[in-house]
Formats: C-alpha cells, sequence, structure tokens
C-alpha cells in the first residue's frame, strides 16, 4: 500500500531534550515535506526536500533541522524542544514540487512539550 | 491580512441538505487549488482539485472564480460521513502550497 508513515504518534517530551521524528514514504516521491498544524491556523510549513541532499526552509524552521539521506527518509530533529512547539505534525510526498495532484500526508505525530 | 482565508464555522447541517463553502485567497499569481478533508485528529485528505472551468465528483462541485480570487465547494444531498473539516489550498507560483485554516461541517441526522 502507497503510504507515508510516521512515528510517533504520540510524544511528550521535557523541554531541552533532543528528539527525532521519522518519516518514511514508499511511493518513490521526490517531493517531501514536514508542516505543523495549530488551532485557528493553517497548516505551515516547517521544511521540505526536493531531492536527496537537498533541502530548504519553509515558513516557520526556526528550532527544527531536518536531513534527506535517502529519498524514502525525511525525519524531522528538534535539538533542544521548547513548549511553542507543542503541536500537530504532519510529513508528506508528492512525485514532484510541481506535481499537479495532491500530496500524501502520513497520520500526524502529535507533540507535546512540558 | 491571511494568504487563505476560510470561515471558521461550524456548520451545523441537516443530513440531506446541500451546503456551500467558500474560500477567498489574496495572491493573484497562484497557479492551482484544491480542497483537502480533515476528519477530527487526522491526517489531510485530497478531496478534489478545482480546474478553472468547474468540476464535479459526484455530489461534490468545486468552482474557481480566478478574477475575485475565491473557490467554493458544494456538497449536496449531504451525509454524515461528510462532517469534517475542509481545508482550502493554494498552490503559489513557487509551488509552495498556502493552507487555509478549515471550515468545520457537522451534519445532523
Amino acid at each position: 500500500e502507497a503510504q507515508v508513515t510516521q512515528n510517533p504518534r504520540y510524544l511528550i517530551t521535557v523541554t531541552g531534550k533532543k528528539l527525532t521524528v521519522t518519516c518514511s514514504q514508499n511511493m518513490n516521491h521526490e517531493y517531501m515535506s514536514w508542516y505543523r498544524q495549530d488551532p485557528g491556523l493553517g497548516l505551515r510549513q516547517i521544511y521540505y526536500s526536493m531531492n536527496v541532499e537537498v533541502t530548504d526552509k519553509g515558513d516557520v524552521p526556526e528550532g527544527y533541522k531536518v536531513s534527506r539521506k535517502e529519498k524514502r527518509n525525511f525525519p524531522l530533529i528538534l535539538e533542544s524542544p521548547s513548549p511553542n512547539q507543542t503541536s500537530l505534525y504532519f510529513c508528506s510526498s508528492s512525485p514532484h514540487r510541481d506535481s499537479y495532484g495532491g500530496y500524501t500526508f502520513g497520520s500526524g505525530t502529535r507533540l507535546t512539550v512540558v | 491580512r491571511k494568504e487563505v482565508e476560510q470561515d471558521p464555522g461550524p456548520f451545523n447541517v441537516p443530513e440531506g441538505a446541500t451546503v456551500a463553502f467558500n474560500c477567498t485567497y489574496s495572491n493573484s499569481a497562484s497557479q492551482s487549488f484544491f480542497w483537502y478533508r480533515q476528519d477530527c485528529r487526522k491526517e489531510p485528505k485530497l478531496l478534489m482539485s478545482v480546474y478553472s472551468s468547474g468540476n464535479e465528483d459526484g455530489r461534490f462541485t468545486a468552482q474557481l472564480n480566478r478574477a475575485s480570487q475565491y473557490i467554493s465547494l458544494l456538497i449536496r444531498d449531504s451525509k454524515l460521513s461528510d462532517s469534517a473539516t475542509y481545508l482550502c489550498v493554494v498552490k503559489d507560483s513557487n509551488y509552495q502550497l498556502i493552507w487555509g485554516a478549515g471550515t468545520k461541517l457537522i451534519i445532523k441526522p
């Protein structure tokens, strides 16, 4: 089944403790991105990657890092999480950035930083 | 001003009714347009793309008005299973997706 897999689904952590949220897709998509979703706001892009070893900042990159060493994986790293990073996170992929069709999303990671 | 604006709702609609949502966007150079559906605490899923000439998929009809910069979604004969949040999405000239905050729809029996 074609899908984007995110882990973990839920995570509660303490301020300053490094964490990684994994994202993997099995569709051989070139384009992958991370979003956060907060109440009353649309999804906001954190980082995106157009292909292996090519990443760039989205609208809200502060406090996040990413890497794209393999085409299928695009982990999101929070080196020193803070409470304002408490949010619902989604990873997505599409064949290319300018694909006309929609994006496929992972099931989401609900992160709470205390 | 938000780049993509939607009425947050909620819209409380009886089963079988017709309901319409509008969405406005600010960037006239926007290239493509979508409606996504998001169930509570789940990931967004593509409902339909929106074409310039308007398009229909079963009970769902999407319209685009480039001159007025708005997109609409019409749901006919609404079902209980249509209850969800509907997200308006615009792809700008840099191929970036700009998301509305969503309109919540509640279909009541």
